[in-house]
């Protein structure tokens, strides 16, 4: 069946540093989506990309699908305490399907 | 935008008995709603997807007579642990497509239950 991965499993990252998340799928995918959750809390969904070599960004966070459409990146510069939480990838094989999670990577941030 | 209600938000039951979790949409109609467990530190993992006023689909081992749902209406999904044991216990969580929205494909989460199974 269809696997996402995501690495790392955990990222420590200084305060005011950058750092990059990874995301790979097996198969092709219709659409990715990457969602945060905060310690406690629930996903909440953060942005959609559909097109191939499509980057899109939310102010610090920088988000980009692959051109095969099997892996995508999210970049966070400038880190904050803020940005503490984890960070899930999710994809679809076609417009509808369910979707598959990664298994997310833990973002700690040392003041 | 889109907003998903669950209730309750923490459930303690003893073990044997039922437990009963509600998924709303406030702002919007969902025919499919998504049922996730998710353990601590781990990723979410889909249990089943509801459908309104149909069966629902159930993912590769998990049982279907152990966790029953059901979707009656656009903005209602239940789920129902029932005879719960301790190894129950988790963070479940729904989402939901608002086939209406400018992404159809977005699912929107509720803010999870939190059961635990003495």
């Amino acid at each position: 069946g269809q696997q996402v991965m995501q690495i790392p499993q955990y990222q420590h990252v200084q305060e005011g540093e950058d750092f990059t998340t990874y995301c790979n799928s097996s198969t092709t995918l219709s659409n990715i989506q990457w969602y945060k959750q905060r310690p406690g809390g629930h996903p909440v969904f953060l942005i959609q990309l559909v097109k191939s070599g499509e980057v899109k960004k939310q102010k610090r966070l920088t988000f980009q699908f692959g051109e095969a459409k099997k892996n995508s990146s999210l970049h966070i510069t400038a880190t904050q305490t803020t940005d503490v939480g984890t960070y899930f990838c999710a994809g679809t094989k076609a417009a509808g399907n369910k979707l598959t999670f990664g298994g997310g990577t833990r973002v700690l941030v040392k003041p | 935008g889109a907003v998903v209600s669950q209730h309750p938000s923490r459930v303690i039951c003893k073990s044997g008995t039922s437990v009963k979790i509600e998924c709303r949409s406030l702002d919007f109609q969902a025919t499919t709603m998504f049922w996730y467990r998710q353990f601590p530190k781990q990723s979410l993992m889909l249990m089943a997807t509801s459908n309104e006023g149909s069966k629902a689909t159930y993912e590769q081992g998990v049982e279907k007579d152990k966790f029953l749902i059901n979707h009656a209406s656009l903005t209602l999904s239940t789920l129902t642990v029932t005879s719960a044991h301790p190894e129950d216990s988790s963070f479940y969580i729904c989402s939901a497509r608002d086939p209406m929205g400018r992404d159809t494909d977005t699912q929107y989460f509720g803010p999870g239950t939190r059961l635990t199974v003495l």
